[in-house]
């Protein structure tokens, strides 16, 4: 059982260039997420889709667009990368964001921005 | 302030020792409490996940719940090498039909020595 899976896991880019993360989970949750972590700041919401066919913005949107291709799927992009975007990038994944269930999480992307 | 307060250690202790991790928050709302621990390089994976106020014992985990203090703990007994990780402590407000949304501590690492 894979739970969720994040691809790729490492990444270096210039500035200036593009990039999507992908994010796939197979717990047939509704609603997923795309968090940043960055030392000191703990775990910050970029986007989530609370089911099929909608996405809203959490804390940190900017610079980043989300696609919830379908239910299992939902990719991250950075359309024109910038150094404050190094991070690692974590997906998550939950019954539904209108309940209270935990949310359970992928391995995560490393992002460098150079 | 931050809704959510945890010290960020590094916290060492001995194997065999009962570790006490916490957390302090300000928002009421929250009646939802988590704890999650994570590896070096890898994603955060649930513990313990707890509602309302006292304890919940899994092995030799237990998750404490204290609403009138705004405080919750994580307590570890005989500690082991493999507990060294940093622990996230999470909270999610009570449900106002709205997405609900996790509101995570910085985390504590923790190092168990031989």
């Amino acid at each position: 059982n894979a739970g969720v899976t994040q691809t790729p896991k490492f990444q270096v880019l210039k500035t200036g260039q593009s990039m999507t993360l992908q994010c796939a989970q197979d717990m047939n949750h509704n609603s997923m997420y795309w968090y940043r972590q960055d030392p000191g700041m703990g775990l910050r919401l970029i986007y989530y889709s609370a089911s099929e066919g909608t996405t809203d913005k959490g804390e940190v949107p900017n610079g980043y667009n989300v696609s919830r291709l379908n239910k299992r799927e939902f990719s991250l992009r950075l359309e024109s990368a910038a150094p404050s975007q190094t991070s690692v990038y974590f997906c998550a994944s939950s019954v539904s964001a209108y309940s209270n269930q935990p949310q359970h999480f992928g391995d995560g992307t490393r992002l460098s921005i150079l | 302030q931050k809704e959510v307060e945890q010290d960020p250690g590094p916290l060492s202790v001995p194997e065999g020792a009962i570790v006490s991790l916490n957390c302090t928050y300000s928002n009421s709302a929250f009646q939802y409490f988590m704890w999650y621990r994570q590896y070096s390089r890898k994603g955060p994976e649930l513990l313990m996940y707890t509602y309302s106020s006292g304890n919940k014992e899994d092995g030799r985990f237990t998750a404490q719940v204290d609403k009138s203090s705004k405080y919750i703990s994580l307590f570890i007994r005989d500690s082991q090498p493999s507990d060294s990780a940093t622990y996230l402590c999470a909270m999610i407000p009570v449900n106002t039909g709205t997405a609900s949304k996790l509101t995570f501590g910085t985390g504590t690492r923790l190092q168990v020595t031989l």
